[in-house]
């Protein structure tokens, strides 16, 4: 039973360029988490997902940021137009429900925006 | 505003000692306190608190939470430099993980 997949490991993009991060949950999870690790931070909440409905974007960015969860495939964060300060490491947690049982990370993908 | 405080922000000590990291909390709807460490991969799993005052021990390490004083900690001991990592502490806060700046613990031989 493979964890919480999330790729690419790695990603590098030019400045305003388009970045694709993609989390596949654990196999029976409905629930997706992102969240961003900057240098020397905490991670911080970004996006709540179930399928096909996005429950809580309080964190996310007002701009540039969007994520979706469809009913077939991973779950997507999307960072248009990057910029330098978006680098840092985005992971994705899964859960079968909100109870947080079972609430397992993945790997990361570590963003460098040059 | 929600925020979850650790300390100390790092740690080094000798392989063999015991630590105690502390992790303080204030949020307007506490669900559960969670530890996790983190080496070079995704933060794993440590321990999920709920009730005060219950301790919940894994091998050498062990947690306990005061839901009264919004505090908890997480000790180690006879540490290992395998233990050397940051570890975490987030709280549950409805469907959100407020998350703290983490502990970085170096262990040296």
């Amino acid at each position: 039973n493979a964890g919480v997949m999330q790729n690419p490991r790695h990603l590098v993009r030019r400045r305003g360029q388009e970045a694709r991060l993609r989390c596949s949950p654990m196999k029976g999870h409905s629930h997706v988490y992102w969240y961003r690790q900057l240098p020397e931070e905490g991670l911080k909440f970004m996006v709540y997902l179930q399928k096909e409905n996005i429950i809580d974007e309080s964190g996310m960015p007002k701009e540039r940021f969007s994520a979706e969860f469809p009913k077939e495939g991973p779950s997507i964060l999307r960072i248009q137009q990057v910029v330098r300060g978006d680098s840092a490491a985005y992971f994705c947690a899964s859960s079968p429900g909100q109870d947080r049982n079972g609430y397992t990370f993945g790997s990361g993908t570590r963003l460098t925006v040059v | 505003e929600d925020k979850v405080v650790q300390s100390p922000l790092s740690l080094v000590v000798h392989e063999g000692d015991t630590v105690t990291l502390n992790c303080s909390y204030e949020v307007t709807n506490f669900r559960s306190l969670l530890w996790y460490k983190q080496e070079k991969k995704a933060p794993t799993f440590l321990f999920m608190l709920t009730s005060s005052g219950i301790e919940k021990k894994s091998g050498r390490l062990s947690s306990i939470l005061d839901k009264k004083e919004l505090f908890s900690i997480l000790n180690i001991t006879a540490t290992q430099t395998g233990d050397s990592a940051v570890y975490l502490c987030a709280v549950d806060s409805n469907y959100q993980l407020i998350w703290g700046a983490g502990t970085k613990l170096i262990i040296k031989p």
